[in-house]
């Protein structure tokens, strides 16, 4: 049974230029939740998809948005990148309905802007 | 507002000893906890959680941690390290009253577990 799966591994992008990641959750899972990992830091929520919709958001501006489709995979667009969204991307997917269950999380892009 | 602190950036243990790793939350009501471990260039891993029941839970790789209401604690425990258990260690918090059950992290401790 494949784990959640993110792609790229890694991405090298400009100042100023979009960027989408994409994540496939695990198998079963219809909730998918992304996070911004910056060096040195633990993970801040970005927001999360359940059912094509944002569920919640965390506190990221309108720059960061995304999309969940009908098989529950999921990207994160990045728009008019900075130097600050530099960071490990982690995509996470959970149970349905999964108040009691945990997060499983993906290997991560890492997105390095210069 | 959910918080989670995770005090030492660093926690270094001989192979064969007991180690630690401690986390205490703030959160309004019964919370869920989670530990997660990351390893360099790689995803967070599940070791455990607690949502109700025994204050004592035991988890994947021989972790065990212990929920303590009064001192508002989850601290990580293993009663033997192995060297393989060096990596970066994550506290969690999710407050169970929040629909999108998203996970609050701490900044992590590094385990460094010599030979």
């Amino acid at each position: 049974d494949a784990g959640v799966t993110q792609s790229p591994t890694h991405l090298i992008k400009t100042r100023g230029q979009q960027v989408t990641l994409r994540c496939s959750p695990k198998s079963g899972h219809d909730t998918v939740s992304w996070y911004q990992q910056a060096l040195g830091q633990g993970p801040q929520f970005i927001f999360q998809y359940y059912e094509e919709e944002e569920r919640q958001r965390g506190n990221f501006p309108d720059r960061f948005s995304g999309h969940q489709f009908p098989n529950y995979s999921s990207e994160l667009n990045v728009n008019a990148l900075l130097l600050g969204d530099s960071a490990l991307y982690l995509c996470a997917s959970s149970f349905p309905s999964g108040s009691l269950y945990e997060q499983y999380f993906g290997p991560g892009t890492r997105l390095t802007v210069t | 507002a959910q918080s989670v602190a995770q005090p030492e950036d660093q926690v270094n243990v001989a192979e064969g000893n007991p180690l630690t790793v401690k986390c205490t939350y703030s959160v309004s009501g019964n919370p869920y906890l989670f530990w997660y471990v990351q390893y360099p260039n790689r995803g967070l891993q599940f070791l455990l959680k607690y949502i109700t029941g025994d204050n004592l839970v035991k988890g994947s790789y021989g972790f065990e941690a212990e929920f303590n209401k009064s001192q508002t604690s989850f601290h990580l425990k293993k009663p033997s390290a192995l060297v393989s258990d060096s990596a970066l260690y994550f506290c969690a918090v999710r407050d169970p009253m929040d629909s999108s059950y998203k996970l609050i992290f701490g900044s992590g401790t590094r385990l460094l577990v010599r030979p």
